[in-house]
């Protein structure tokens, strides 16, 4: 089975661009989740989702974030505009019932 | 907000030599997973323990749950260069939210 993929692997853009970050969780999944990684901060939960419905948010930095889950099958996390301190690594992890996620292999974004 | 601290921050050994590595926060958790992390990839899941005092085995890894379900240890017997990576631990309150602790960086010399 394809686990949690994720795209782009890699993201380089300039400051002010806006990034649009795409996540497709394991089928059969109920909850989704964003994180994002960086060295001085470590693992942070942004926003999760259960059933496509959003249900915490209250880790999403500013309004330049926003994310999305039209679908079971879909997600996006989009920063409008970008700025070089969002340079980080994004994951998008899913779950089933109870606590156990899995993540997908993340997006390395620059913002130069 | 729950904080929950892992020690060391950085750990380098030899490999065949044995190692703790710690997760303490001040809340109580209803449950605590333990993750590795490999460069370029995201972490994936070791173990989940649940009630006070647990100790469960995943070959030459042995991770144990405080009585007070406030503290977490891992343990590895022999390291071998595939133990290297990042360890994190993260902790469940009540719902299926995770705080990820902030890491221990495991390198294994050969």
């Amino acid at each position: 089975d394809a686990g949690v993929i994720q795209s782009p692997r890699h993201e380089v853009t300039e400051m002010g661009q806006e990034v649009t970050l795409r996540c497709k969780p394991i089928s059969g999944h109920n909850s989704l989740f964003w994180y994002r990684q960086t060295m001085m901060r470590g693992l942070e939960l942004l926003i999760y989702f259960n059933n496509n419905v959003p249900i915490d948010d209250s880790g999403m930095p500013e309004d330049r974030f926003s994310a999305k889950m039209p679908n079971a099958s879909f997600s996006t996390l989009k920063i409008q505009p970008s700025e070089p301190r969002d340079s980080a690594v994004y994951f998008c992890a899913s779950s089933p019932i109870g606590h156990t996620q899995y993540f997908g292999p993340g997006t390395r974004l620059t913002v130069l | 907000t729950q904080l929950l601290e892992q020690s060391p921050q950085f750990l380098s050994i030899q490999e065949g030599e044995n190692l703790t590595v710690y997760c303490n926060s001040s809340s109580v958790f209803s449950s605590l997973q333990w993750y590795r992390q490999e460069p370029g990839e995201g972490p994936v899941l070791l173990v989940t323990v649940v009630t006070g005092g647990e100790v469960k085995k995943l070959k030459r890894l042995t991770f144990q749950f405080g009585d007070a379900r406030k503290d977490s240890s891992l343990h590895i017997t022999a390291a071998q260069p595939g133990d290297t990576g990042l360890y994190l631990c993260a902790g469940a309150f009540g719902n299926e939210k995770l705080t990820f602790g902030t890491g221990t960086r495991l390198t294994i010399i050969p």
